[in-house]
């Protein structure tokens, strides 16, 4: 079974800092997909970004950014240029690929990082 | 277009009550997820469905928990029995492609 870190609770930064979470993951599969999904208070999930294993290459959304580190199954997102709404909670998840064999299953969740911007 | 929607958005059960929560997904989309999600923490796997055929049970907790979709569209999920432990939201999520999933609002479930 796959599990997700997510080492930090809660984090705060000023607005236009940039800020990095942490994640970290566990698996034995070599094809998996990583997403960061963000869910503001109340409000529903959201994918900010997307990486597959497969990829070496680190996926950018705009502000968003990650490092994947594979060997060392990491998966920090980076948010540069921190604005009032990012305030959310954030949060990692694995998903085995479609293709691995295994066919298509859930993701699996870190508990979150509630980050905060503050003005 | 409409994204994926839940209903009710907010519930509340007695104890030993029986309760449905229905997901609606994005038209068109074939997999469609429930997930639970207990305060503070983030969502946990219960089942997953591609059309019509649910392919994956492994998480639901207990015999207690059932979904359906039976026209691979609009599904439900229902508890019977309810207990204090399954207040949570039951979140919904659908794709077209396994790698992708677009989340609904969620259901807030307390049990009384």
């Amino acid at each position: 079974a796959q599990t997700v870190t997510q080492s930090q609770p809660e984090m705060s930064v000023q607005e236009a800092e940039t800020v990095t979470l942490s994640c970290t993951y566990d698996t034995s599969e070599s094809n998996y997909y990583l997403f960061w999904y963000k869910q503001p208070p109340s409000r529903q999930m959201i994918l900010v970004i997307r990486q597959e294993a497969y990829k070496q290459q680190n996926a950018t959304e705009n502000r968003f950014s990650v490092n994947f580190q594979k060997a060392a199954k990491s998966f920090s997102l980076k948010i540069s240029d921190s604005q009032l709404g990012d305030t959310a909670m954030y949060f990692c998840a694995f998903m085995n690929s479609p293709y691995s064999g295994g066919g298509a299953d859930g993701l699996t969740f870190g508990k979150g990082t509630h980050l905060i911007i503050q003005p | 277009g409409a994204g994926v929607s839940q209903s009710p958005r907010y519930k509340v059960a007695k104890r030993g009550q029986d309760v449905a929560l229905r997901c609606d997904p994005i038209s068109g989309h074939v997999s469609l997820f429930w997930y639970q999600q207990a305060l503070g923490q983030g969502p946990e796997f219960l089942t997953y469905f591609q059309n019509e055929a649910q392919l994956d049970k492994s998480g639901l907790p207990s015999d207690r928990f059932f979904a359906e979709r039976p026209e691979g569209s609009v599904s439900t999920l229902k508890i019977q029995r309810t207990q204090q432990e399954d207040s949570a939201v039951y979140l919904c999520a659908s794709s077209w492609r396994e790698n992708e999933q677009f989340f609904g609002p969620g259901t807030r479930l307390t049990v009384l």
